[in-house]
């Protein structure tokens, strides 16, 4: 089915591990977007990319990294996890990006760091 | 920079109700205003989008929204409650002035909650 897919659901790791979360979009938009979401922060962007290879820091982008190196794929990697990175992370892609079409969510990745 | 402020962390109505969640923005320039809406365990989906023309924005599932530059306001609406609104509702405006790639910058949500 087409859509935005995350992996995985949820994840517990510990302090200073690396960890990747994945996300796959199969409608070839060209941009993507990753949001953590914690309680009384709503969502805030953590980097975003607009076609393959390009991409740039949102918001809050303090101990993650990101690639593009195919349209459809865009992973999230925290290099060494700490407690304050414990939060629902979700990837959106949109088919223009800004206000000219709207964003598409995936389910959310849990991530716990223990 | 663009942002928005959602009155109200938590919104309870009775089923039948009328509904209100309040949302407004900060801009500089005209601002393009979505509302989404998120239901348990899963990611958030478009309820509605102003973007120019008419200040009365339909949605889907019977909400609208009415952009207001003098109140600096996008206030959102259901005559009627039903059971299934329950959820949290996040007001959005885009990032970048030039409506660019920048994404949506969202406000903190409000929690739906509809007593029978």
């Amino acid at each position: 089915d087409a859509g935005i897919t995350q992996s995985p659901r949820y994840k517990i790791t510990e302090t200073g591990r690396q960890v990747t979360l994945m996300c796959h979009q199969t409608w070839s938009h060209s941009y993507m977007f990753w949001y953590r979401q914690d309680l009384g922060h709503g969502l805030r962007l953590i980097y975003y990319s607009a076609a393959a290879d390009i991409t740039d820091k949102g918001e809050v982008p303090d101990g993650y990294v990101v690639s593009r190196s195919k349209t459809e794929n865009f992973p999230l990697t925290l290099e060494s996890a700490t407690r304050s990175q414990t939060s629902v992370y979700f990837c959106a892609s949109s088919e223009q990006g800004g206000y000219n079409s709207p964003l598409h969510f995936g389910n959310g990745t849990r991530l716990t760091v223990t | 920079a663009q942002s928005v402020t959602q009155l109200g962390s938590h919104v309870s109505v009775s089923e039948g109700a009328l509904v209100l969640l309040r949302c407004n923005y900060s801009s500089s320039v005209p601002p393009y205003l979505f509302w989404y809406v998120q239901y348990p365990n899963q990611g958030l989906q478009l309820l509605l989008k102003y973007t120019t023309g008419a200040t009365l924005v339909k949605g889907i599932n019977g909400f609208e929204a009415e952009f207001k530059k003098s109140e600096t306001s996008f206030h959102l609406t259901k005559p009627s409650a039903h059971m299934s609104d329950a959820a949290e509702y996040f007001c959005a405006v885009n990032q970048d002035s030039g409506g660019g790639a920048d994404g949506l910058t969202f406000g903190k949500g409000t929690h739906l909650i509809i007593q029978p």
